[in-house]
């Protein structure tokens, strides 16, 4: 089946520094991934949609400034946090559905990355 | 935008029980509801989906039911095991090729 991967799987950074989390996907091509950020214990909120060859789209309250999100490739997409504060420590997890080739649309969520900001 | 909502949010039942898990929808453009199994530290893994032009879907131990009409959609888990505790998400959307909202989660806990 396919699968979607995220790199690195934790990450400590300090303060300020800006820190780069990849998602890929490993045996389809996917023009769209989300990304959501995912706090302890609270649901999974979507922050953005990465299209391919074209900018992201944010939901309402994500800085776009502050996360970077590029989808250069049809098998890659990076968010970056720019200048980094401990709130922004959290799971972050991608999403890519398939498309081309398969008979029905299926979505599969990478396994997350943590991130702490100390 | 779209609001799920979900309920309970936290559920203990004994192992052989079943477990019932509600949730309830805003946008009736949503057409796709999946329901996501979470393990501590790791993705949501999807178990079960169901589209709108369908009313009920079974898998195994797991069967999910919709009501388009009441915007109500329910997970049943029949003959718990102890791996089946985890956070789990209903959630819907669009298709299944788009964005997911998710529900708050409910955390199954299955006393063996």
């Amino acid at each position: 089946g396919a699968v979607v991967s995220q790199h690195p799987s934790r990450v400590i950074c300090k303060s300020g520094t800006s820190v780069k989390i990849e998602c890929r996907s490993l045996d389809f091509q996917a023009t769209t991934m989300f990304w959501y950020r995912q706090f302890p214990k609270q649901s999974l909120m979507l922050m953005a949609t990465s299209n391919e060859g074209s900018k992201a789209t944010y939901e309402q309250g994500v800085e776009k400034d502050k996360f970077l999100i590029n989808h250069a490739s049809l098998t890659l997409s990076t968010l970056t946090v720019t200048s980094a504060h401990p709130e922004d420590s959290s799971f972050y997890i991608c999403s890519a559905p398939t498309s081309g080739g398969y008979k029905t649309y299926e979505q599969y969520f990478g396994p997350g990355t943590r991130l702490t900001v100390t | 935008g779209e609001n799920v909502e979900q309920h309970p949010s936290t559920l203990s039942v004994q192992e052989g029980d079943s477990a019932v898990i509600k949730c309830t929808y805003s946008d009736s453009a949503s057409n796709y509801f999946p329901w996501y199994k979470q393990e501590l530290g790791k993705g949501p893994q999807l178990i079960i989906d169901i589209r709108s032009n369908v009313g009920e879907k079974k898998d195994q131990r797991i069967a999910v039911t919709l009501n388009k009409t009441a915007k109500h959609f329910s997970l049943h888990i029949t003959e718990t095991q102890p791996e089946d505790s985890a956070v789990y998400f209903c959630a819907a959307s669009m298709a299944s090729y788009d964005k997911v909202i998710f529900g708050p989660g409910t955390s199954l806990s299955v006393i063996p």
